[in-house]
């Protein structure tokens, strides 16, 4: 069953600008992670934040987590071309164990305009 | 971090046959996972490939269809039996450390049954 929902469905923004996507989730996590995808390839990991963290950091990337709303943003500053890709967010219950599995949403398409 | 290379990239196949998809990692590790991604949809889990015994199937998904082989902790393959035009999706290998932790991706299968 999808845990994750990604908002918006899409995106387009112009080269330089900030490019803001939210995922909302229904259950406990142990930790929430952000993948992208570009055309026809496998996901990369982007970032990882677990349950007791709020922001994490990594290069132009910055995700936040507020597990009162269970919902959780993710930040491309100064967005490239290069950029454009899906965004995926996916969770971990609570409960971790070593055959945990991740639940992926359904994705954003970004589109970044040279 | 961990490599995957995964074959073919694609195929195009005829109705009523199987495909056998490899994924080769090149370290070690735990926890192998199949998925299939419908077009512009979101990942699926097909199956957690299990290192020397069968492998755990999620709902929807069963052995005689989607066999999956784990004769060691860095290569795996999924077939797809006796395809339909409904087969036709990209499958994902992908593998990590377990405990809901990050995973790696290959670069997918995409599979056009006529």
């Amino acid at each position: 069953s999808q845990q994750g929902e990604e908002d918006p469905q899409a995106l387009s923004i112009q080269e330089g600008e900030n490019a803001t996507m939210n995922c909302s989730y229904k259950t406990s996590i142990n930790n929430l992670q952000w993948y992208r995808q570009n055309s026809g390839r496998g996901l990369v990991h982007l970032i990882l934040i677990r349950s007791n963290e709020r922001e994490k950091h990594s290069g132009r990337l910055r995700v936040t987590l507020d597990t009162s709303k269970k919902s959780s943003s993710l930040l491309i500053t100064a967005s490239r071309a290069a950029d454009t890709a899906s965004y995926f967010c996916a969770t971990v219950p609570f409960y971790t164990g070593a055959n945990s599995k991740l639940t992926f949403g359904k994705g954003i398409t970004l589109s970044v305009r040279p | 971090s961990a490599v995957i290379s995964q074959k073919p990239s694609r195929d195009i196949c005829q109705r009523g046959t199987s495909l056998t998809i490899q994924c080769q990692v090149d370290s070690q590790v735990t926890m192998m996972f199949w998925y299939r991604q419908q077009p512009g949809q979101s990942l699926t889990l097909i199956a957690t490939a299990n290192q020397g015994s069968e492998a755990t199937y999620e709902s929807g998904f069963v052995i005689d269809k989607f066999p999956i082989s784990r004769p060691n902790l860095t290569f795996s393959t999924l077939t797809v039996s006796n395809m339909s035009p409904e087969d036709s999706s990209i499958y994902l290998c992908s593998a990590g450390p377990g405990g809901g932790e990050k995973l790696f991706f290959g670069s997918g299968t995409q599979l056009s049954v006529l």
